[in-house]
């Protein structure tokens, strides 16, 4: 499994960026993925997720309305459009494969990518 | 949201050593509890799944217990590539949840 993000960069306040995931190495559209971020010395926060067939999608309170989660089956590929970014938004951001367990009733987060760093600042 | 809690925030420990790291959540999520270890500028690695399922290619010298709101990971004998940073993770509901995070150091 091999996840990697790109997209990150330097971005002014109430600017915009668009991250990408390529996944490869498992059937992608088997599965949810998610883009959880870490911020400079911090602990871990889930952004959003979305299904398999990107019929559900959620977003953490602090980037609804601004951030929009996509998929693309046909290229194995996750998005993280980011809008009207503030201070706060500045993270490495992951890009996530989901699981469940043999029960079907616990998912867990099993692979990861190794990150990449947005920077919102003036 | 679901509060997750750890406990200690960090600790100092020896190789060999027996160390236990707390998960607390602010409402029952059954066996929701996940497990990650991270070391500086990587990315977090799976550890354990539901509460106590070991992942495939974690060592055996780690171990996960509990249910309801009480969460322990376990390292039975600290080894030096142990030394890291481990973060309980609640998928039970949305938003999914993180502890803060416990920094495991050398002693």
């Amino acid at each position: 499994v091999q996840l990697v993000e790109s997209g990150g960069g330097s971005v002014q306040p109430d600017g915009s960026l668009r991250l990408a995931c390529a996944a490869s190495g498992f059937t992608f559209d088997d599965y949810a993925m998610h883009w959880v971020r870490q911020a400079p010395g911090k602990g871990l926060e889930w952004v959003s997720g979305i299904t398999w067939n990107s019929v559900k999608i959620d977003y953490a309170d602090s980037v609804e309305g601004r951030f929009t989660i996509s998929r693309d089956n046909a290229k194995n590929s996750l998005y993280l459009q980011m809008n009207s970014l503030r201070a706060e938004d500045t993270a490495v951001y992951y890009c996530v494969k989901d699981n469940y367990d043999n029960t079907g009733d616990h998912a867990y987060f099993d692979f990861w990518g190794q990150g990449t760093l947005v920077t919102v600042t003036s | 949201d679901i509060q997750l809690t750890q406990s200690p925030s960090s600790l100092s420990a020896s190789v060999g050593d027996r160390v236990t790291i707390s998960c607390r959540t602010s409402q029952s999520i059954t066996e929701s509890l996940n497990w990650y270890q991270q070391k500086p500028g990587k990315a977090p690695k799976l550890l354990i799944f539901a509460a106590s399922s070991l992942q495939s290619g974690v060592p055996s010298r780690f171990s996960g217990s509990g249910s309801g709101t009480d969460f322990t990971l376990t390292i039975t004998s600290l080894q030096p590539e142990d030394f890291a940073t481990y973060h309980c993770q609640q998928s039970f509901s949305t938003p999914q949840t993180f502890g803060q995070g416990t920094k495991v150091e050398f002693k």
